[in-house]
């Protein structure tokens, strides 16, 4: 079976650091670009940052730029987003999402972790 | 970036038809043939249910299409069902590697 699974989330103080894992499991890992999205409860979504198959492209949204970087280990089949310089305003659930092989839609998505910025 | 518009909410009554927009610019919707539309259940993550404006992928009812006219998407979901009262994105390539999601529409099911 296609799955992610997120796991890290947690209660962190504004300006704090936290590490999300997305495990992979039932695919190629490799044939796949992945992304980051989050989602504030009970509003939209927004996509944060991608990722190539290799690691080789990057691209994030403005509004974590400079403060979240993604990367993917191979070996461990799994995606990371190390966010630093915690706002408020990044309290969100946090979604892996699979980007479709020679395609641009989402096909694949975890159930989210649920980070909490707060003092 | 900013959010693609959608509506807010959209409504109709089993078995009728209602359709969605989703307006951006010519750097995303209507530069791209990549727009895509998920739906999403309280508490769940969401589903892909139409990628590339108008094609769907296995498993999703020849219900739910998709189309795009300039820099407007639409999704119409034909034979409406108790099941797809849902909020519904869509979303956009924005350049190579960016993306962008619409603001959201809650379908209610009369």
């Amino acid at each position: 079976e296609v799955q992610l699974e997120e796991s890290g989330g947690r209660v962190v103080r504004p300006g704090g650091s936290l590490r999300l894992s997305c495990a992979a499991s039932g695919f190629i890992f490799d044939d796949h670009g992945l992304n980051w999205v989050r989602q504030v409860p009970g509003k939209g979504l927004e996509w944060i940052s991608f990722i190539n198959w290799n690691g080789g492209s990057t691209a994030y949204a403005d509004s974590v730029k400079g403060r979240f970087t993604i990367s993917r280990d191979t070996a461990k089949n799994s995606l990371y987003l190390q966010m630093n310089s915690l706002r408020a305003e990044d309290t969100a659930l946090y979604y892996c999402a699979r980007l479709q092989l020679l395609g641009d839609a989402f096909d694949v998505w975890g159930q989210g972790t649920m980070v909490t910025v707060s003092s | 970036q900013s959010a693609l518009t959608q509506p807010p909410s959209a409504s109709g009554s089993p078995g009728q038809s209602v359709t969605i927009s989703c307006t951006g610019t010519n750097s995303d919707v209507g530069g791209y043939d990549f727009v895509s539309w998920y739906q999403q259940h309280p508490g769940k993550a969401p589903k892909l249910l139409i990628y590339e404006v108008s094609k769907r992928p296995s498993g999703v009812p020849d219900r739910f299409s998709g189309s795009k006219s300039g820099n407007t998407a639409s999704l119409t979901v034909s034979g409406l069902q108790a099941e797809d009262e849902a909020d519904y994105y869509c979303s956009s390539l924005v350049s190579s590697t960016n993306y962008v999601f619409g603001t959201g529409t809650k379908v209610t099911v009369l």
